[in-house]
């Protein structure tokens, strides 16, 4: 167990339609990064936030957008969904700032189907 | 970050030692050799890090080459908890973390009873 916690675990919605996955962070952890995992493109970065800042943005599509409150749980908003975005998405915490911060944690994952 | 390349699997037999390769021929000074590993269904789990010693943890042991630009994981008597995509990565310290980590495609090693 990493102390990381996404919800929901598993999400299946329509073609067009809008989700919200949640990532809880470990306790003490101010940074957040979101990946997307899919079978044909491996782990990709999406986001990363800092103590409720974004700190550095990766592949991130213009219809997904994320946040981070200030008790440091973090959504991925993702909208007008497409077939293309069924995948895993996993968030990770870690202790530190933009600078080296040694490892992430990551949890176990949302898995999103859209049909 | 710098790439790194690593074989795109391994297979190794139960309760023998592995040696996982990763080619990093660009490594700057102020990179960071870092290994995940991503067990079916799970999400990327740290292993362990180094910049230019050896290192050894209760999971692993890492060599890393005197010029830098290779790297090996080692686990010492692989279980069949230990098949997963194992991934090298470099973290580069300076003005580094804010992206996270750069995956590759990784090594897939397969442990046979």
């Amino acid at each position: 167990d990493s102390g990381v916690t996404q919800t929901p675990k598993h999400l299946i919605t329509a073609t067009g339609q809008r989700v919200t996955l949640r990532c809880s962070p470990r306790s003490g952890d101010l940074s957040v990064y979101w990946y997307q995992q899919s079978l044909d493109q491996g782990l990709q970065f999406l986001i990363h936030y800092y103590n409720g800042e974004e700190r550095a943005k990766g592949n991130i599509l213009e219809r997904f957008s994320a946040q981070q409150f200030p008790d440091l749980h973090s959504e991925l908003n993702l909208s007008s969904l497409e077939l293309g975005d069924s995948a895993l998405y996993f968030c990770a915490s870690s202790v530190g700032t933009g600078q080296y911060t040694g490892e992430l944690f990551f949890g176990e994952g949302s898995r999103l189907t859209v049909l | 970050d710098a790439k790194t390349t690593q074989p795109n699997s391994m297979e190794s037999n139960e309760e023998e030692p592995v040696h996982l390769p990763c080619n990093h021929s660009t490594i700057s000074g102020t990179d960071y050799i870092h290994w995940y590993r991503q067990l079916p269904s799970q999400g990327p789990e740290y292993v362990i890090h180094g910049l230019t010693s050896n290192v050894n943890n209760r999971m692993a042991s890492l060599a890393i080459a005197e010029d830098r630009k290779s790297s090996t994981l080692i686990l010492h008597r692989a279980t069949l908890r230990d098949a997963a995509v194992y991934y090298c990565i470099l973290r580069d310290v300076v003005g580094g973390g804010a992206d996270g980590l750069t995956f590759g495609k990784g090594t897939h090693l397969i442990i046979q009873p």
